[in-house]
């Protein structure tokens, strides 16, 4: 079974400084991992793809294999940073469901 | 370029009372899904649809149904709601023709009194 654990589920943090969303993962396989975000009265949306290697508003995660992380990191936390975080897995190729984990809700303190 | 739309926006049951919300996509993606959102749970995949004529529980399907009308609509419906299901209820929709992503409606709030 997959499985998404995150274990914080509220990170303050000041403004400026660095910023790490934990995200930990089970899964026998090949999976893709995801970053969602949920800001204040809006709808979910994609922050970024461990296979697209990109960094999206100052954020980047790698995928580390070996201990089965996608944490998620920018080095200098914005007020607009603020909202909520889902870590979200898939199996690679095909028509797979997607697992979310519990979210983590990131607050800058301005 | 609508993506997922889900109606209601907002509705208020009465226990015992049934109910469909409705969700419809315009991306042409062959998966959909239901979740629910509640504080400290996160989202929890009700049910799930990988392609038209298809759809499987995910983690907490009891007390609902679903229908997958065709490859654009999927429903979700409640037979005789309970206060344990007030809750934010998002459709979503994917394919691996878009990377896998999943492109969530702006969600639905539901209060069982």
């Amino acid at each position: 079974a997959q499985r998404v654990t995150q274990p914080e589920k509220l990170l303050s943090v000041f403004k400026g400084a660095p910023v790490e969303l934990k995200c930990n993962y089970s899964y026998s396989g090949s999976p893709e991992l995801f970053w969602y975000v949920q800001y204040s009265r809006q709808r979910l949306q994609l922050l970024l793809r461990h296979i697209s290697r990109e960094s999206i508003k100052g954020f980047t995660a790698d995928l580390n294999k070996g201990e089965t992380s996608f944490h998620l990191k920018k080095p200098f936390a914005q007020e607009e940073d603020s909202a909520m975080y889902y870590c979200a897995l898939t199996k690679s190729g095909g028509y797979q469901k997607v697992t979310f984990g519990t979210g983590t809700k990131l607050q800058v303190i301005p | 370029n609508a993506g997922v739309t889900q109606t209601p926006k907002f509705q208020v049951l009465k226990t015992g009372q049934s109910m469909t919300l409705q969700c419809a996509q315009d991306m042409n993606h062959n998966s959909m899904y239901w979740y629910r959102q509640d504080p400290g749970m996160g989202l929890r995949l009700i049910y799930y649809s990988a392609s038209e004529g298809t759809t499987d529980k995910g983690e907490v399907p009891n007390g609902y149904n679903v229908s997958r009308l065709n490859k654009r609509e999927f429903s979700l419906r409640l037979e005789s709601a309970a206060p344990s299901q007030t809750s934010v209820y998002f459709c979503a929709s994917s394919d691996p023709v878009s990377g896998n992503t999943i492109y969530f409606g702006e969600g639905s709030w539901l209060t069982v009194v």
